[in-house]
């Protein structure tokens, strides 16, 4: 089975301060690892994706997440928050042994205060 | 523009009412899915189709029937409507480590 925690159902960070999501997965295979973005009332669009090779993954938007293997994290970051950072995160994860389908976890809301 | 088109995107529904959320995908996917999102719960896929005439339950399945009518559509059907599947739906396609296109979404009410 995989499984995805996001501690943190809810972060503040003030603008120009470090974003940090945490995300710990659960998998008995290699995964592949995402995160999404969701601003409101929108779907969910990729940030990053992790699947095989370089642990340091670059997404868009100046977001980056490095695959720990030994911590079973994906942890999602930023070195400067802007205003329109604040959005929901999803951090989701997939493995060939479970089809690929995507399991995600409960999100984390983003607010970014001026 | 390429992508994952999700028809209606507001619906309000009685109790016990019949209705079909539409999925089309241009981008020529194999895999096709249905989740729904509901508050701290993040996402839960409800069914999935692996391939042009497979479908398969995912995690939330029970209410709900799909269909695979060819590879490009994947709809969703709720034979009788309950308050407890006030959500919002989400359609999405993929193909293996690309990861997921999501639809924009259906706001669903059941009154």
């Amino acid at each position: 089975a995989q499984s995805v925690t996001q501690l943190g159902s809810h972060v503040s960070v003030s603008e120009g301060a470090l974003v940090l999501l945490r995300c710990n997965y659960s998998s008995s295979v290699p995964p592949y690892l995402f995160w999404y973005v969701q601003y409101p009332n929108q779907g969910l669009q990729l940030l990053l994706k992790y699947t095989t090779g370089a642990t340091l993954v670059k997404g868009i938007n100046g977001f980056e997440a490095e695959f720990k293997k030994s911590e079973t994290s994906f942890h999602l970051t930023k070195p400067s928050a802007h205003m329109s950072d604040a959005a929901e995160y999803f951090c989701a994860v997939s493995t060939m042994e479970y089809g690929n389908k995507l399991v995600f976890g409960a999100g984390t809301i983003l607010r970014v205060k001026s | 523009n390429a992508g994952v088109t999700q028809t209606p995107k507001f619906q309000v529904l009685k109790t016990g009412q019949s209705m079909t959320l539409q999925c089309a995908q241009d981008m020529n996917h194999n895999s096709m899915y249905w989740y729904r999102q509901d508050p701290g719960m993040g996402l839960r896929l409800i069914y999935y189709s692996a391939s042009e005439g497979t479908t398969d339950k995912g995690e939330v399945p029970n209410g709900y029937n799909v269909s695979r009518l060819n590879k490009r559509e994947f709809s969703l059907r709720l034979e009788s409507a309950a308050p407890s599947q006030t959500s919002v739906y989400f359609c999405a396609s993929s193909e293996t480590k690309r990861g997921y296109t999501f639809g924009s979404g259906t706001r669903l009410t059941v009154v």
